[in-house]
């Protein structure tokens, strides 16, 4: 099936560094997500972007709608032991039947205390 | 109950068995969706149920995929005669609604399944 590119596949980080992370697809979305996954637990929901352009933060993270609406990315700022874990973006596009949710290759980060 | 339960957490068939995997929505939620994660992999689309309606299925990888949401809530993914590449964590999650909340997906933690 289909799926977002998301870059850098996996990255290992000091504890307190700031962290950046990107995802790019071949189709326009109307709505960005970014989701955190944990061993052996589903996804969980971080952020949603619904605007062309927005720049939304949760916390220490903060991610951004591509003005194209083709990518996005998510910024982690003084990253702590507990960020470990895989990061997918999720795209929605525009409205139809329905609005299947992509799920992105992941970003598998690691944080060195 | 308060989020999406999944039953069972692991379950292991041997090749030719068919088996069925449980997925109880939180309550009230219209969408529901279930998704296939291969080891190291993003969650792939499988099927899309609105309330008992299932509007999409083009993700299921095969005819010995099937799944129903019979009353709306509670929704069930057989496999028949399981093989090995089948073997992956089958994720459900549901939204409170379509449009555009749909994308704020609240998953379960998973199935995984082992086919021997």
């Amino acid at each position: 099936g289909q799926q977002l590119n998301q870059s850098p596949q996996s990255m290992f980080i000091q504890e307190g560094e700031d962290v950046s992370m990107n995802c790019t697809s071949s189709s326009i979305f109307n709505t960005w997500l970014w989701y955190k996954q944990d061993p052996g637990e589903g996804p969980v929901l971080l952020i949603a972007l619904y605007k062309a352009g927005e720049l939304t933060s949760n916390g220490r993270l903060t991610a951004q709608f591509g003005i194209t609406r083709k990518d996005s990315f998510l910024n982690i700022s003084a990253s702590i032991p507990s960020d470990v874990g895989i990061y997918f973006c999720a795209g929605q596009p525009p409205p139809g039947s329905y609005q299947k949710v992509t799920f992105g290759t992941g970003t598998k980060l690691q944080v060195i205390p | 109950g308060a989020g999406v339960s999944q039953s069972p957490r692991y379950k292991v068939a041997k090749r030719g068995q068919d088996v069925a995997l449980r997925c109880d929505p939180i309550s009230g939620h219209v969408s529901l969706f279930w998704y296939q994660q291969a080891l190291g992999q993003g969650p792939e689309f499988l099927t899309y149920f609105q309330n008992e309606a299932q509007l999409d299925k083009s993700g299921l990888p095969s005819d010995r995929f099937f799944a129903e949401r019979p009353e709306g809530s509670v929704s069930t993914l057989k496999i028949q005669r399981t093989q090995q590449e089948d073997s992956a964590v089958y994720l459900c999650a549901s939204s409170l609604e379509g449009g555009r909340g749909t994308g704020e997906l609240f998953f379960g933690e998973g199935s995984r399944l082992t086919v021997l």
